[in-house]
């Protein structure tokens, strides 16, 4: 089975901090990506990366940085964490873009106070 | 805004009744996605749609996509208490680059 690890469960941070979310797969997948979920919002994208050091925007990218230095490594940063980045954060990975389950991780729910 | 609706946002159902999820697109979908998060869990991939009016079942539950492939419905027969849960649709748009995850339907079951 494809297994996708967020480091941290839960995390308490204050506001302004740098805050890094990681998040790895075990499965040679190419794709991988960063969605926050909000009650009543439903999973909202925030980056993807289809390779190695390369990355794509997704809906919600303001405050947000990611990095893929590995295939199997994906973090997000949020560069000055704010109240409103308060959420639960998902990371997936997949074979491809489209056309294949996408494979989710059990999550970070990140507290900013 | 929203680009994949969902309706209903949450349902209740006695178990045993039938439960019914939709999902509604105004552009064209090349393909579509349905996924179960359990209570505290995370969002498991359960099936995927690609063909206009295709209907796939995996035991009491029913998947079907539009003519138009603009819409998805979820239906599931008879429901257990093992079905609880929030069922999200994800549509990835023609041209698109991403899936589009819908806001979800909360499922009750009172036993």
């Amino acid at each position: 089975d494809v297994k996708v690890t967020q480091s941290s469960r839960y995390l308490v941070k204050r506001t302004g901090e740098k805050v890094f979310l990681e998040c790895v797969q075990d499965m040679d997948h190419e794709n991988m990506f960063w969605y926050r979920q909000d009650p009543g919002l439903g999973l909202r994208l925030i980056y993807f990366s289809y390779d190695v050091k390369m990355k794509e925007k997704g809906d919600i990218p303001e405050g947000y940085s990611v990095s893929r230095e590995k295939k199997e490594r994906f973090s997000l940063i949020l560069e000055s964490a704010s109240t409103s980045q308060t959420s639960m954060y998902l990371c997936a990975s997949s074979l491809f873009i489209q056309g294949y389950g996408y494979t989710f991780g059990s999550g970070t729910r990140l507290t900013v106070v | 805004g929203q680009q994949v609706m969902q309706i209903p946002q949450y349902q209740h159902v006695q178990e045993g009744e039938d439960f019914t999820t939709y999902c509604n697109s105004s552009t064209t979908l090349s393909n579509i996605q349905w996924y179960k998060q359990r209570p505290g869990g995370h969002p498991v991939f359960l099936i995927q749609l690609v063909k206009s009016g295709e209907v796939k079942k995996q035991k009491r539950l029913t998947f079907q996509f539009g003519e138009a492939k603009k819409n998805s419905s979820l239906h599931i027969t008879a429901t257990q208490t093992t079905d609880v849960g929030t069922y999200f649709c994800a549509g990835f748009l023609v041209g698109g680059n991403q899936f589009y995850f819908g806001t979800g339907t909360s499922l009750t079951v009172i036993p």
